[in-house]
């Protein structure tokens, strides 16, 4: 089957660190995308990961553990506008498919 | 790179009222592309996808349909809404890079 868990929520304050983990178990597996999804709003495209290790963007970067089935998107010096919803995607198959976990909603508080 | 449309932005009807939804896409050609619904405060739901003219894959088992008369054209249809229909719709596409493109989506009602 096609699992992927986030966590529902999440709070940080303003400024600091957080880490919002994905844990997958597909029947395939050509990479691992995050997106960012404001509230009304499309998703964003984020990062992609398809090799193990740490994908670094700004004050965004995501992590890959193919053995392990796991992902983390690291926030840093969090603004107010961070706060929405966060993605955790499988991109399964040669068709582009995603498959997509339920999302984290980060709240940033001042 | 890719634009996705999508329209209307919101809808409202009636339940056992027909639906289409039309997302067309430019900057590509031959993308695959994708409908996906999000219930509320959930996750993204692949729908349909398409990787040409007139080839749809229908993902869940539902009350609706997809369409692509043309290469850059997909459409999502119902002949009769139900209350579980309502959600955000997204049309996606993935041109061959890894990335996929959302449209703006949208926003159904079903009364």
């Amino acid at each position: 089957g096609q699992n992927i868990d986030q966590p529902t929520e999440m709070t940080a304050t303003e400024g600091a660190i957080v880490q919002i983990n994905c844990t997958y178990q597909t029947s395939g597996f050509n990479g691992l995308f995050w997106y960012q999804q404001h509230a009304g709003e499309a998703p964003t495209f984020l990062s992609y990961n398809v090799l193990d290790g740490l994908e670094e963007k700004g004050r965004f970067s995501s992590f890959l553990s193919r053995s392990k089935g796991y992902s983390y998107l690291l926030l840093k010096e969090l603004q107010m506008k961070d706060s929405a919803s966060y993605l955790c995607a499988v991109f399964s198959g040669n068709t582009g498919k995603l498959i997509f976990g339920q999302g984290t909603t980060l709240q940033v508080k001042p | 790179s890719q634009t996705i449309h999508q329209w209307p932005a919101t809808l409202v009807q009636p339940v056992g009222s027909p639906l289409s939804l039309e997302c067309t896409v430019e900057g590509t050609s031959n993308p695959n592309l994708y409908w996906y619904r999000q219930a509320a405060g959930r996750g993204l739901q692949l729908l349909f996808y398409s990787v040409g003219i007139g080839q749809i894959s229908s993902e869940v088992p539902q009350n609706l349909s997809a369409s692509r008369p043309q290469d850059r054209q997909f459409i999502l249809s119902s002949k009769k809404l139900l209350l579980s229909d309502s959600g955000f719709y997204l049309c996606a596409g993935y041109g061959g890079k890894y990335e996929q493109y959302f449209g703006p989506g949208t926003r159904l009602t079903v009364t």
